[in-house]
């Protein structure tokens, strides 16, 4: 069975600061990657997938992989109190999640 | 993405019942999941639904608990059985397939239930 650990956190940030958000996994024949938010009372929606080596960019959204290290990483700029929710990586192969973690902007 | 809805959205049910959960989707597809949350926690796949055959449960679910049917590739329905307050918890029901990879996933809105 595959893992997938994430810092529960809860993380808190300011306003206008970074958020990272981060995710290591023990199965390297991992291919897929993608990036959930969910907002309390709501399913999560995808927001991000990653499928290669380095960054992806998607507005305010970054997505880092590095399969040598067996992270990925999401990255928020100019965080925004509607950023506040919690953010569940997933890998592909069997549909599981991590932990996710819990992100509040403070304005 | 495709569109997915659930009914019932919330329910409360007494212990022993059982309560089945139905999930449409507004086109035909492959892949459909059924996840559980309970509160404060990540989502734990409980099986994937296969179209005309039998449901591929995960570890520490089984079928007399949490039968499945997915007669069509549109539709699903999960019961859970002889209900105990330890099932109360948010069912949602998932497709897998976008247009970058077939394993994007894409959710329904959920059904809380509350086991009193």
């Amino acid at each position: 069975q595959k893992e997938v650990e994430q810092n529960s956190g809860p993380l808190s940030v300011p306003e206008g600061a970074i958020a990272s958000l981060n995710c290591t996994y023990s199965d390297r024949g991992s291919q897929s990657f993608f990036w959930y938010r969910q907002y309390s009372g709501k399913s999560p929606e995808l927001i991000m997938s990653i499928y290669s080596n380095g960054d992806k960019e998607d507005g305010r959204f970054t997505a880092q992989l590095n399969k040598a290290s067996q992270y990925v990483s999401l990255l928020i700029r100019d965080s925004q109190p509607s950023d506040s929710a919690t953010y569940l990586c997933a890998l592909s192969g069997d549909m599981r999640f991590g932990a996710g973690t819990r992100l509040t902007v403070k304005p | 993405s495709a569109v997915i809805s659930q009914k019932p959205s919330r329910d409360i049910c007494q212990r022993g019942t059982s309560l089945t959960i139905q999930c449409q989707v507004d086109s035909q597809v492959t892949m459909m999941f059924w996840y559980r949350q309970q509160p404060g926690q990540s989502l734990t796949l409980i099986a994937t639904a296969n179209q005309g055959s039998e449901a591929t449960y995960e570890s520490g679910f089984v079928i007399d608990k949490f039968p499945i049917s997915r007669p069509n590739l549109t539709f699903s329905t999960l019961t859970v059985s002889n209900m105990s307050p330890e099932d109360s918890s948010i069912y949602l029901c998932s497709v897998a397939g976008g247009p970058r990879s077939a394993e994007e996933q894409y959710f329904g809105p959920g059904t809380r239930l509350t086991v009193t």
